[in-house]
């Protein structure tokens, strides 16, 4: 099993604020995505990245996968309630395309 | 976009009963989907890789004999709980990949299931 370690569990921030979600293997990924799920929900793409080093902006998030593609991050800038969820990433080996998820970071944006 | 959706959404059942939660790739053919368990607060922990007209793929420490996979068709994907425990209770997720062994992954609704 491949452990994909994200940082920090639980985050409540403001409405308005930046943040920065982690997430670190000691595996090289071919690909890496990002999830957001809602409770009692599945998990929905957000980005996948592929490319050491890539960044990814979608709206205002920014998704950069490391130069080594071990690691990556997500930051939302200016942070507002609907992005309240649970964050996963999730990585695949090369050749397969069944994902390991992340440990999860749990956002909570207060209005 | 490809649509995967799970039946049943929430099942309740008692100690010792079985519990089947289909899987369906509604708009596309799926020769893989992947199960998934999550228990609360925590990630998704991938339970299974299911392969039409195969016998699935099963992850360490999941026991194949409690956990009854079938793929019979290239849109459908059940997972079987057997003999249920209250410790079985989790939110179960299936996923399908669209398009061959390089198309993209999509996730069902969840299926929530409660042994009492």
């Amino acid at each position: 099993t491949q452990l994909l370690e994200q940082s920090p569990q639980f985050l409540s921030i403001q409405e308005g604020e930046n943040l920065t979600v982690y997430c670190n293997s000691s595996s090289v990924f071919s690909s890496l995505q990002w999830y957001r799920q809602e409770p009692g929900e599945g998990p929905v793409l957000l980005v996948t990245v592929v490319t050491g080093g890539e960044v990814k902006k979608l709206k205002r998030l920014t998704f950069q996968f490391g130069d080594a593609r071990k690691d990556s991050s997500l930051h939302i800038t200016a942070a507002q309630p609907g992005d309240t969820g649970l964050y996963l990433c999730a990585g695949g080996g090369t050749g397969a395309n069944n994902l390991f998820f992340g440990t999860g970071t749990r956002l909570t944006v207060i209005p | 976009g490809a649509v995967v959706s799970q039946h049943p959404s929430r099942v309740i059942c008692k100690s010792g009963t079985s519990v089947k939660i289909e899987c369906r790739s509604l708009d596309f053919q799926a020769t893989t989907m992947f199960w998934y368990r999550q228990f609360p607060k925590q990630s998704l922990m991938l339970m299974a890789t299911s392969n039409e007209g195969s016998k699935a793929t099963y992850e360490q420490g999941v026991e194949k004999d409690k956990f009854l996979i079938n793929h019979a068709s290239l849109t459908l994907s059940t997972l079987t709980v057997t003999s249920a425990h209250p410790e079985d209770s989790s939110f179960y997720i299936c996923s399908a990949v669209a398009g061959g062994s390089t198309g993209e992954l999509f996730f069902g609704e969840g299926s929530r299931l409660t042994v009492l």
